[in-house]
């Protein structure tokens, strides 16, 4: 099925840094969410944002829904290790009372001390 | 009570098995959803159930046969399944309003021998 192009595909940073990651896509969409994920565990819902030019805060994580509703941005200030796991967006169609989600490759991101 | 739970955590089965994996929700969410997560890889959407009725069906093998028997419940029956089968399933579930994000369960983490 489609994915959405999410990068850095990986990243390598030092407690305390701050970590800014995207995702793109050929397609409009209604909402865009942010989810984590740790090893062997279900995605966690982080962020959800649901206009165009939306700028929503939950604790140390940023996202910004595009302009455009093609991109989101998802920024995590002050990053310690705890922040390690494989972070997704996901664009989000309604379909009447369900809803279809098209996830990015996911950005996998490690913290070291 | 705010989650989605899946049972069993692990299952191993042969390819002439017949096996069942469940997902609870009482959140009061009409829409559930199951997905096949492979490693490495973004969650691939499976199935929607919509008010207990299947609404999408993404091209899934009939090996795979999925049954909501009530608002709070959703099984995935399995059978014949091959070795490629063998990833994360994971079942999610969201309000039916244009407010439904979804919410995933931990997961069912199947192998196929």
């Amino acid at each position: 099925g489609q994915q959405l192009n999410q990068s850095p595909q990986s990243m390598f940073i030092q407690e305390g840094e701050d970590v800014s990651m995207n995702c793109t896509s050929s397609s409009i969409f209604n909402t865009w969410l942010w989810y984590k994920q740790d090893p062997g565990e279900g995605p966690v819902l982080l962020i959800a944002l649901y206009k165009a030019g939306e700028l929503t805060s939950n604790g140390r994580l940023t996202a910004q829904f595009g302009i455009t509703r093609k991109d989101s941005f998802l920024n995590i200030s002050a990053s310690i290790p705890s922040d390690v796991g494989i972070y997704f967006c996901a664009g989000q169609s309604h379909t009447g009372t369900a809803s279809k989600l098209t996830f990015g490759t996911g950005t996998r991101l490690q913290v070291t001390l | 009570d705010t989650e989605v739970t899946q049972t069993p955590k692990h299952l191993v089965m042969g390819m002439t098995n017949k096996k069942s994996l469940k997902c609870e929700q009482h959140m009061g969410h009409r829409a559930m959803y199951w997905y096949k997560q492979k490693a490495k890889k973004p969650p691939e959407l499976m199935f929607v159930y919509s008010y207990e009725k299947l609404s999408i069906n993404e091209s899934v093998p009939s090996r795979f046969s999925p049954e909501c028997p009530n608002s709070s419940l959703l099984n995935l029956h399995l059978h014949a399944l091959q070795p490629e089968d063998s990833a994360l399933y994971l079942c999610a579930s969201s309000l039916p309003s244009f407010y439904n994000e979804q919410f995933f369960g931990p997961g069912t983490r199947l192998t196929v021998l």
